[in-house]
């Protein structure tokens, strides 16, 4: 199955701003943007915004995505420490007809 | 609000059977497409199957086909997974997730997650 390619970490200090990447291809990315998901230790995911910058009601406006080809892109500025947590991507691949995510990327807050 | 409890977790040995359930509440359930994603230990979310709002459409990873059942009952908001000849690798904590839709698309992964339940299996 296809996947999205994450850097492991970012670490950014307090009230910074935070850059993520997320790498597909022309079947996922590139095709449909995509989605990105929140996880803070040991809770659920919590969905943040899909198709580059529509945020659900309740998510901060200092978080903003974006998509350049096949690499979709999450902006979190003002870093809190609320932020860190675990940051994954997810797009729609049509090659499989399904959803698939990146690794993550865990975001540390100095 | 939106709530989704899992249920039914448990350890198992390979070669097992096991049923997993999620009671919806908080929104019209038979309106919206259904969806199981699990996470192993340290490894990233993987989408396992879904269903459509009536139960009439099923999808499923490679990884699962012919071994995994979705089905969902409306009338008792409940999406449930029937999981058999279970192996090591199927070990994670399976999460259940509205879809934004009536019918799995690329419409979103997800906008609500539950609490997930934990699958071990082993001898």
């Amino acid at each position: 199955q296809a996947g999205l390619t994450q850097p492991p970490s970012v670490s950014k200090g307090l009230r910074q701003t935070a850059t993520l990447t997320c790498t597909g291809n022309s079947d996922n990315i590139g095709n449909q943007g995509a989605a990105w998901l929140q996880q803070h230790q040991g809770h659920p995911p919590k969905f943040l915004s899909y198709r580059n910058n529509n945020r659900p009601s309740g998510i901060s406006e200092r978080l903003s995505a974006s998509r350049s080809g096949n690499t979709a892109s999450l902006t979190i500025t003002g870093l809190q420490p609320e932020d860190e947590a675990d940051y994954y991507c997810s797009a729609w691949d049509s090659s499989v007809s399904a959803w698939v995510f990146g690794g993550g990327t865990k975001l540390t807050v100095l | 609000d939106v709530q989704l409890l899992e249920s039914g977790g448990n350890l198992v040995q390979p070669g097992g059977s096991l049923r997993l359930s999620c009671a919806a509440s908080g929104f019209t359930f038979s309106s919206y497409a259904m969806s199981w994603v699990r996470q192993a230990p340290g490894k990233r979310l993987e989408w396992v199957s879904a269903i459509s709002g009536s139960g009439g459409d099923t999808y499923y990873a490679d990884s699962v086909k012919g071994r995994f059942t979705i089905s969902r009952d409306n009338s008792k908001n409940t999406l449930y997974l029937h999981m058999s000849s279970l192996r090591a690798g199927d070990t994670a904590v399976y999460y259940c997730a509205k879809l934004p839709r009536y019918y799995f698309d690329s419409s979103g992964p997800g906008d609500y997650w539950g609490q997930g339940t934990l699958v071990t299996v082993s001898s």
